[in-house]
């Protein structure tokens, strides 16, 4: 059972837009920014979106993130088949002085 | 930027010891914060916790303390996660990973180490 919770699954068709969440609780999101994680099939996560909104050099603008009290939220528009991966939010919690995640989304484009 | 290396595949018997690796490359290894994070097989991430190899302070998740040793030698920007006894349930694929702060995002990520523990 993880601390942030994802919906286990998601799918679109390409071209269309989709949201993942994250809830959390005031000991993580509630108090932290939430990075989110793409894992494509047989590679090693790599950062997505950092500090709820932001995109690191190279992350197409079609990856945006929000983030409202306790939830976050990943939406991804313009939805193309190499965006079928595994997608985690994470976050601090000051509960357990780490690091928790989601546990995870698998994105699958029809 | 750094960029971070991992030590390659083991296969180790239940009890057995095992010291796996992660080499910085970059000037800020030693100012960075760097964190374990274990996948098991099928399943998700989760953080074993974080070494800041300038001084050593070294923190754990309470899900592992106890569990694996996590080290550096900053003189050769090597990070290590570290088991004095293995299970078969620490069968999974480790990875090491920069934080941007203490409390932030994780970036760069290493390759990976897939550990397998059977008899």
């Amino acid at each position: 059972q993880s601390v942030l919770t994802q919906p286990p699954s998601a799918s679109g068709t390409p071209g269309q837009r989709v949201t993942i969440s994250c809830s959390g609780s005031s000991s993580n999101i509630g108090s932290h920014t939430v990075n989110w994680y793409q894992q494509l099939p047989g590679t090693a996560p790599k950062l997505l979106i950092y500090t709820n909104d932001q995109r690191p050099s190279g992350v197409p603008d079609r990856f945006s993130g929000s983030k409202s009290g306790t939830s976050a939220s990943l939406a991804i528009s313009g939805l193309q088949s190499e965006d079928e991966a595994d997608y985690y939010c994470a976050a601090w919690d000051d509960s357990l002085n780490a690091v928790v995640f989601g546990g995870g989304t698998k994105l699958t484009v029809l | 930027e750094v960029q971070l290396v991992q030590s390659g595949a083991e296969v180790k018997k239940p009890g057995e010891s095992l010291k796996i690796s992660c080499k910085g490359s970059g000037n800020s290894f030693i100012s960075s914060w760097i964190a374990w994070v274990r996948q098991m097989p099928g399943k998700g991430l989760e953080w074993m916790g974080i070494i800041y190899p300038h001084d050593s302070d070294t923190r754990y998740s309470p899900s592992f303390q106890g569990q694996v040793t996590i080290s550096v030698d900053k003189s050769i920007s090597t990070a290590y996660l570290q088991w004095s006894s293995l299970k078969a349930s620490d069968t999974a694929i480790y990875y090491c990973a920069r934080h941007g702060s203490l409390r932030g995002w994780l970036d760069p990520w290493g390759q990976g180490t897939l550990v397998t523990v059977s008899s």
